[in-house]
């Protein structure tokens, strides 16, 4: 089972669409979870951290279940801009470097 | 804004050569990374280093080496290059502790020829 995985999509959805991505990582002891976003030709860059309790940020919703070790990202009300690919991303304890996901490609349209 | 620069956004050079990749970070940050990126193969680490004169090897070592002489500067070197070493390298400087956020540079696109 590789470490992190995502659907690579690609996710074409209409503006004002809803959508979420799901990722599973394999290390039950993982630590720290975040999502990344990359344009095309871009460097990768933090969209947001994802904290046990959930957490938002405007039209961005990250989650946690530790239980069947996966995170999520939900994007409401999608937007041309929210085109990109999301990259998931998990450390699995302190002092060790993080491990990225392949990413899932969104392409939002109008 | 914390800014990671990469000494070359494009670059070509031929197998066998050696080829240095310089990355400068601004954030007086102690933790400095490089990856590259393949199409299908997502982010792969090759180097990183937590420290001055220190280095750990990530999940793709072979083929390259680094330098860490200074803090703000993080070096990846290509002994003898190969085609196989054509890809997308990307440094990132990191805040550290356990929610750790990674700056990455914009990037060098290297061909071998």
């Amino acid at each position: 089972r590789k470490e992190v995985e995502q659907d690579p999509g690609p996710f074409n959805v209409p503006e004002g669409a809803t959508v979420a991505f799901n990722c599973t990582y394999s290390n039950s002891a993982s630590q720290s979870f975040f999502w990344y976003r990359q344009d095309c030709r871009k460097e990768p860059k933090l969209l947001m951290s994802v904290y046990s309790s959930g957490n938002e940020d405007g039209r961005f919703t990250a989650q946690l279940n530790r239980a069947s070790q996966y995170i999520s990202l939900l994007i409401r009300d999608s937007k041309l801009s929210d085109s990109a690919t999301y990259l998931c991303v998990v450390r699995a304890r302190a002092g060790t470097a993080l491990i990225f996901g392949k990413g899932t490609t969104l392409s939002v349209s109008s | 804004d914390v800014k990671v620069t990469q000494s070359s956004r494009y670059l070509v050079k031929r197998t066998g050569e050696k080829v240095f990749l310089e990355c400068v970070q601004d954030m007086d940050h102690e933790n400095m990374f490089w990856y590259r990126q393949d199409p299908g193969l997502g982010l792969r680490l090759i180097y990183f280093s937590y420290d001055v004169k220190m280095k750990e090897k990530g999940d793709i070592p072979e083929g390259y080496s680094v330098s860490r002489e200074k803090k703000e500067r993080f070096s990846l070197i290509l002994e003898s290059a190969s085609t196989n070493q054509t890809s997308m390298y990307l440094c990132a400087g990191g805040t550290g502790g356990a929610n750790e956020k990674l700056f990455f540079g914009s990037g060098t696109q290297l061909s071998v020829l």
